[in-house]
């Protein structure tokens, strides 16, 4: 069974100011990580994904990697409200499956 | 086109009965997956189909019987279901086992 840990306990932020979710994951062979965002009732969306160790950033969003220490980060800069959802971790294992966090909720307060 | 297409939003049925989910992508993605989700769960993975050829089964329950008719369209059949097989049922696919792309879902009631 493959670990993915996120904290799942809500993480509020007042607007403006930068939400920070963390993952770790326990395949060291993992190579490609993924973040989707998940609102209530809806359907998991691509965010983001990264490959190579280091920082990666698409316009709010920045993820981070180091895969000597197992871990995967998303940051998300200047929140918004309707940044307000459940953020799943997934890396990819050995035979092409994802292994999807339990979620990181975030909340947004206005 | 870059949208997974999933038919119906909404479905409630009772154990009797027998259903089937519609998934399709035009999006030239050569897998294409169905996940099953609880609510406050994360995605559990069903089965995957690669090429048109089952490639990978979760240990589903034969009541879910999953059928690739061409590289565009994804089923899955249902039959005899329990109320606790009820949820957010996801088709997703993807292009050379990366990123995967999701529908909208299936929210399945079963009583």
């Amino acid at each position: 069974q493959k670990e993915v840990e996120q904290n799942s306990g809500p993480l509020s932020v007042p607007e403006g100011a930068i939400a920070s979710l963390n993952c770790t994951y326990s395949d060291r062979g993992s190579q490609s990580f993924f973040w989707y965002r998940q609102y209530s009732g809806k359907s998991p969306e691509l965010i983001m994904s990264i490959y190579s160790n280091g920082d990666k950033e698409d316009g709010r969003f920045t993820a981070q990697l180091n895969k000597a220490s197992q871990y995967v980060s998303l940051l998300i800069r200047d929140s918004q409200p309707s940044d307000s959802a459940t953020y799943l971790c997934a890396p990819r294992y050995g035979n092409n499956r994802l292994a999807f966090g339990k979620g990181n909720q975030v909340v947004v307060i206005p | 086109d870059t949208e997974v297409t999933q038919t119906p939003k909404h479905l409630v049925m009772g154990m009797t009965n027998k259903k089937s989910l519609k998934c399709e992508q035009h999006m030239g993605h050569r897998a294409m997956y169905w996940y099953k989700q609880k609510a406050k769960k994360p995605p559990e993975l069903m089965f995957v189909y690669s090429y048109e050829k089952l490639s990978i089964n979760e240990s589903v329950p034969s009541r879910f019987s999953p059928e690739c008719p061409n590289s565009s369209l994804l089923n899955l059949h249902l039959h005899a279901l329990q109320p606790e097989d009820s949820a957010l049922y996801l088709c997703a696919s993807s292009q050379n086992n990366e990123k995967l792309f999701f529908g909208s879902g299936t929210q399945l009631s079963v009583l």
